[in-house]
Parts: structure tokens; C-alpha cells; sequence
């Protein structure tokens, strides 16, 4: 399974931009680069995924290293409603088992 | 409509009792998970059943047994309750294999338990 690395917490400004990094030096070429976020009293929730290529959703972007050890989470403008613990999360095709490393809290100042 | 749903939310009872958390999804998912958070926040799978079928118990006391009577509802029953099961407790369900090209997870709120 892949490690990751992430910072522990960071802090944005709201309606500011925040990159969340994530390094996973060890994942191999056929896993999928998930991301998680758990708000405040609740279960995790999907944000995005990625294989080689940058991805965008209407929650976030995923821009992922050309070497693939490395992703970074971007929200484009941070609100309050997105203080959350955010989880990277490499995954090979055709497990069960998602690995939830211990994440970035992320928080929001008004 | 709650996709994950699961009861009791918030459960406080004493060392060495019974219990079980119910969870039940509306999404058609052929997965269903138990997740244990414990108080440092780390969220580690315990089951996965696949079709009523189990396929992922990881290293969790027999005291923890699942249940899955059709594919919609996945139920944990823990025997004799230690105070270090104290921890929330999270069902969730995916469209099959969750890994790979993408098929999410998707997470009920959450079970408070608390051994006293």
C-alpha cells in the first residue's frame, strides 16, 4: 500500500485559494489518486480523483505531479464550510480497502 | 433521502453489554463497510461485505461480528463491550470495487459510542 505524507494543518483566509499537497512517493502506476474530506462531526465525503492528468469538479481541482509521487488539492475559494480534515488516498484498481491516512486539518478564517 | 443511514446515532452503555449499530443504504451499492474512528481521529476499515458476502475483516476482536441479511443492510453487533470500544463507528457502501477508476465511498454520519 502507498504511504502519504501530509501536513497536519493548514489555515486560509476565506475566498482565498488553498493548495492542499499530498506526497505519495511510493504509489504505483495504476493507482488512482482519491481525495476525502470529513467536515466537523460527519462521515468523509468524495471531493475528486485522478490517474495521470489534472482533473476539475465543481468542489475542487486535482493537479497531480508528471512523476505522480506528489498530488495538491486546490479549492479554488475557501469558504467556512469547507474546515475539514482532507484525506489523499491512493488506491489501486480493484481493492476494498481505502487507507485513510491521518490527513490535513484544514481551517477557514473568516 | 439519507443514502447511508445509520442508528442508533449517539449510544452510551456499560462494560461488558451487547450492542449493535444498524445501517442501511438506498443506493443500490453491491459494498458495504464498517469503519472504526478512535479518539486520535484515525479512521480504520473493519468489514467489507460484497453481495452479503465478506470480504475484508481486518485484525478486529471476534467480539465484533457483522451482519449483512441482503445487500442493502450491513449490521454490526459488539459482545461484551470493553471500554476501549469507545470510538464513532461508520458505515458506508460503494457501487462494487471502490478503487481504481473511481466508484466513491460513501458514508453515513456516524455511530457515537461510548463504553462506560
Amino acid at each position: 500500500d502507498a504511504k502519504t505524507t501530509q501536513p497536519n494543518s493548514m489555515e486560509s483566509n476565506e475566498e482565498e485559494p488553498v493548495h492542499l499537497p499530498c506526497n505519495h512517493s511510493t504509489i504505483s502506476g495504476t493507482d488512482y489518486i482519491h481525495w476525502y474530506r470529513q467536515l466537523p462531526s460527519q462521515g468523509p465525503e468524495y471531493v475528486i480523483h485522478g490517474l495521470t492528468s489534472n482533473v476539475n469538479n465543481r468542489m475542487a481541482s486535482l493537479a497531480i505531479a508528471e512523476d505522480r509521487k506528489s498530488s495538491t488539492l486546490i479549492l479554488h475559494r475557501a469558504t467556512l464550510r469547507d474546515a475539514a480534515v482532507y484525506y489523499c488516498i491512493p488506491s489501486p484498481s480493484g481493492t476494498y480497502k481505502y487507507i485513510f491516512g491521518t490527513g490535513t486539518r484544514l481551517k477557514v478564517l473568516a | 433521502d439519507t443514502a447511508v443511514s445509520q442508528t442508533p446515532k449517539y449510544l452510551v452503555t456499560q462494560m461488558g453489554n451487547d450492542k449493535s449499530i444498524k445501517c442501511e443504504q438506498n443506493l443500490g451499492h453491491d459494498t458495504m463497510y464498517w469503519y472504526k474512528q478512535d479518539s486520535k481521529k484515525f479512521l480504520k476499515i473493519m468489514f467489507s461485505y460484497n453481495n452479503k458476502e465478506l470480504i475484508i475483516n481486518e485484525t478486529v476482536p471476534n467480539r465484533f461480528s457483522p451482519k449483512s441479511p441482503d445487500k442493502a443492510h450491513l449490521n454490526l453487533h459488539i459482545n461484551s463491550l470493553e471500554l476501549g470500544d469507545s470510538a464513532v463507528y461508520f458505515c458506508a457502501s460503494s457501487q462494487d470495487l471502490p478503487g481504481g477508476i473511481g466508484n466513491t465511498i460513501y458514508f453515513g454520519e456516524g455511530s457515537w459510542l461510548t463504553v462506560v
